[in-house]
């Protein structure tokens, strides 16, 4: 079974130019995250969707940053204009389900992260 | 807000030897603790995970401890091989979804 894939892997773009990352989930998996990892730093939750809809989008800077999941399944994150402090790595992760609660949470799968660099 | 505090930020050993990352979490109501393993290039992979009504894991050399009282877990992996050099991270999830996770620890083995 084919696991979360994005693209691209690595971008290097100038300041102020636009940038866009694709994922594309595990299939069957209704969950999708978004995350920013800094250098040294954990994953930190940019967006999450419950199939099409955006559920917890607090932490998204949207002035700049935007995402969407047409259909429920791929998802793409665009930053425009991308800035010096963007460089990162965005990681997107899927799970099979996290409605409700109680203690039956789905395992994270992670892709393998696309890393931009902001010159 | 939520917080998880991880440590130490590296670790050296030496193969054979035991490896202990230390975690602890802000919100009580945390009910899910996975620990991740972040290969360089790669994105952080789930190897061990402990819910809030259990009070240890183990599976083969790796083993996971809670103490929901003092809000703090733990991962220990046993009998270290120069594979197990990597970041790890654990995790706290509160209602199934929401994640927060360490600032990571890296784990070099040395042979």
């Amino acid at each position: 079974e084919a696991g979360v894939v994005q693209s691209p892997r690595y971008k290097i773009i100038e300041k102020k130019q636009p940038v866009a990352f694709w994922c594309n989930p595990i299939s069957g998996h209704n969950t999708l995250y978004w995350y920013l990892q800094n250098l040294g730093q954990g994953p930190e939750l940019l967006i999450r969707y419950e199939n099409e809809e955006a559920v917890d989008d607090s932490q998204l800077p949207k002035d700049r940053f935007s995402a969407e999941r047409l259909k429920g399944v791929d998802s793409t994150l665009k930053i425009q204009p991308a800035e010096l402090g963007d460089s990162a790595v965005y990681l997107c992760a899927s799970s099979s389900s996290s409605l409700g609660g109680g203690l039956d949470t789905g395992e994270l799968f992670f892709g393998e992260g696309s890393r931009l660099t902001v010159l | 807000g939520e917080n998880v505090e991880q440590h130490p930020s590296t670790l050296s050993v030496q193969e054979g030897d035991s490896a202990v990352i230390k975690c602890t979490y802000s919100d009580s109501a945390s009910n899910y603790f996975p620990w991740y393993k972040q290969e360089l290039g790669k994105g952080p992979q789930l190897i061990i995970d402990i819910r809030s009504n259990v009070g240890e894991k183990k599976d083969q050399r790796i083993a996971v401890t809670l103490n929901k009282t003092a809000k703090h877990f733990s991962l220990h992996i046993t009998e270290t091989q120069p594979e197990d050099s990597a970041v790890y991270f654990c995790a706290a999830s509160i209602r199934t979804y929401k994640y927060i996770f360490g600032t990571g620890t890296r784990l070099k083995v040395l042979a």
